[in-house]
């Protein structure tokens, strides 16, 4: 089937605008990942959901930073008033079984976002 | 908290030869699942192969195997007879539950 897809492949924004990032995951997964991955910082862990619940939003850096998930499916992140330490390549990937420490994570593409 | 760490920022190898990546790890679980991703230049990450470290025998993915040294908790990844499209980046993963903590990565290039 499908694998896991995100939209927009690359966004540049100007400095201070919101920008939101989607991310489809495969059909049937229940968990789904936000990860962000700079030069600075590496590969961070962002949010996760279970569903359309995310308990745990710990890695989210700021308040300006946000994500939800509907109907179990799709799930969109969105920065406000960005920044330029937001550019990053951000990544979105989903499971089949969440909580389990052997559940795969099955990666999308990215978006890579620019902030001038 | 559990570290990935891979000291190897670069590799290079030739095509058809061997190139071993080294990964270690922290962790005070006795049981746990590690991970090999590779992310070429079109930025998915795609994995690689998975140890479970209750398994004595190591993991083996066609021309990918890895080293798991339990008690050195090292996870080293063999890549076999290289390749051209073997060239990406590498990451070692370890889930802490469902975050999965990463390496900083090895860049792998192959030369024809």
């Amino acid at each position: 089937g499908a694998g896991v897809s995100q939209s927009p492949s690359n966004k540049v924004t100007e400095k201070g605008k919101d920008v939101e990032l989607r991310c489809d995951p495969i059909s049937g997964h229940t968990a789904l990942y936000w990860y962000r991955q700079s030069l600075g910082q590496g590969l961070e862990f962002l949010i996760y959901f279970q569903g359309n619940s995310a308990p745990d939003k710990s890695g989210l850096p700021s308040d300006r930073f946000s994500a939800e998930r509907t109907g179990g499916s799709v799930s969109t992140l969105t920065i406000q008033r960005t920044q330029q330490e937001d550019s990053a390549v951000y990544l979105c990937a989903s499971s089949l079984n969440p909580g389990g420490q052997g559940d795969t994570q099955y990666f999308g593409p990215g978006t890579r976002l620019t902030v001038l | 908290a559990q570290t990935v760490t891979q000291s190897q920022p670069e590799m290079s190898v030739q095509e058809a030869e061997t190139v071993t990546l080294s990964c270690t790890y922290d962790t005070s679980e006795s049981d746990y699942y590690l991970f090999w991703y590779k992310q070429p230049p079109s930025r998915q990450m795609i994995l690689v192969i998975r140890q479970e470290a209750y398994k004595q025998q190591n993991a083996t993915e066609n021309r990918f195997s890895v080293n798991f040294q339990k008690a050195a908790k090292s996870f080293s990844l063999k890549i076999s007879d290289s390749q051209l499209g073997d060239a990406a980046m590498y990451f070692c993963a370890y889930p802490n539950d469902y975050k999965l903590s990463f390496g900083a990565g090895t860049t792998v290039t192959v030369r024809a």
